[in-house]
């Protein structure tokens, strides 16, 4: 257990919805980091927020937004939702966005299908 | 631009022998660390090992290790005594600071009883 948690574990929608996938870092960590992982494209990063602010942007289409609350937690929300945007949807968090590398500990993901 | 690559898309080795897992990264940036991710059926993503390209030393937690070299751009992981539960997709990734993890491929390791 890597401490992040993730919810829901498992989301069904149909096209043009919009969903709210949700992430709690471990305890004490400041880093938010969302991922997604699709068969064509892999894993890529989509979003980073430190403490409550922005931090980097990766490759996120403009129908998706992300914020981090000042408990910590994250919030990715999806939207106008297509076909193409089924897939595994990581949360991960680090204990620092500053400084040298450092792991990032991921939650157990999100698994989002779109019909 | 950071890169990962992994060559190789599978795997297959027999229960207890070693195997080792390649990486290679591509970045101008000396300050950079190499991650390994296992990744079972199940879908989660487990952190194996870090390098940092300053350490002076090879990291090892338990049966894995890092075979790093900087001047091959190499971080190749290292399974000793591999185990049944070791079957995954393994995921190298880099990262310079706190940044983004860049990933490769990905490779999948089955081990044969």
């Amino acid at each position: 257990d890597s401490g992040v948690t993730q919810t829901p574990k498992h989301l069904i929608t149909a096209t043009g919805q919009r969903v709210t996938l949700r992430c709690s870092p471990r305890s004490g960590d400041l880093s938010v980091y969302w991922y997604q992982q699709s068969l064509d494209q892999g894993l890529q990063f989509l979003i980073q927020y430190y403490n409550g602010e922005e931090r980097a942007k990766g490759n996120i289409l403009e129908r998706f937004s992300a914020q981090q609350f000042p408990d910590l937690h994250s919030e990715l929300n999806l939207s106008s939702l297509e076909l193409g945007d089924s897939a595994l949807y990581f949360c991960a968090s680090s204990s620092t966005g500053l400084g040298y590398s450092y792991e990032q500990y991921f939650g157990p993901g999100t698994r989002l299908t779109v019909t | 631009a950071q890169k990962i690559t992994q060559t190789q898309p599978g795997m297959f080795v027999q229960e207890k022998e070693a195997v080792t897992l390649d990486c290679t990264y591509d970045t101008s940036d000396p300050s950079y660390g190499l991650f390994w991710y296992k990744q079972p059926s199940s879908g989660e993503m487990i952190f194996l090992i870090y390098q940092g390209s300053y350490d002076q030393q090879n990291a090892t937690e338990g049966r894995y290790s890092l075979n790093f070299q900087k001047a091959r751009k190499s971080a190749n992981l290292v399974i000793s005594a591999s185990q049944l539960g070791d079957s995954a997709m393994y995921f190298c990734a880099g990262g310079q600071g706190a940044q983004k993890l860049v990933f490769g491929q990905g490779t999948r390791l089955t081990i044969n009883p």
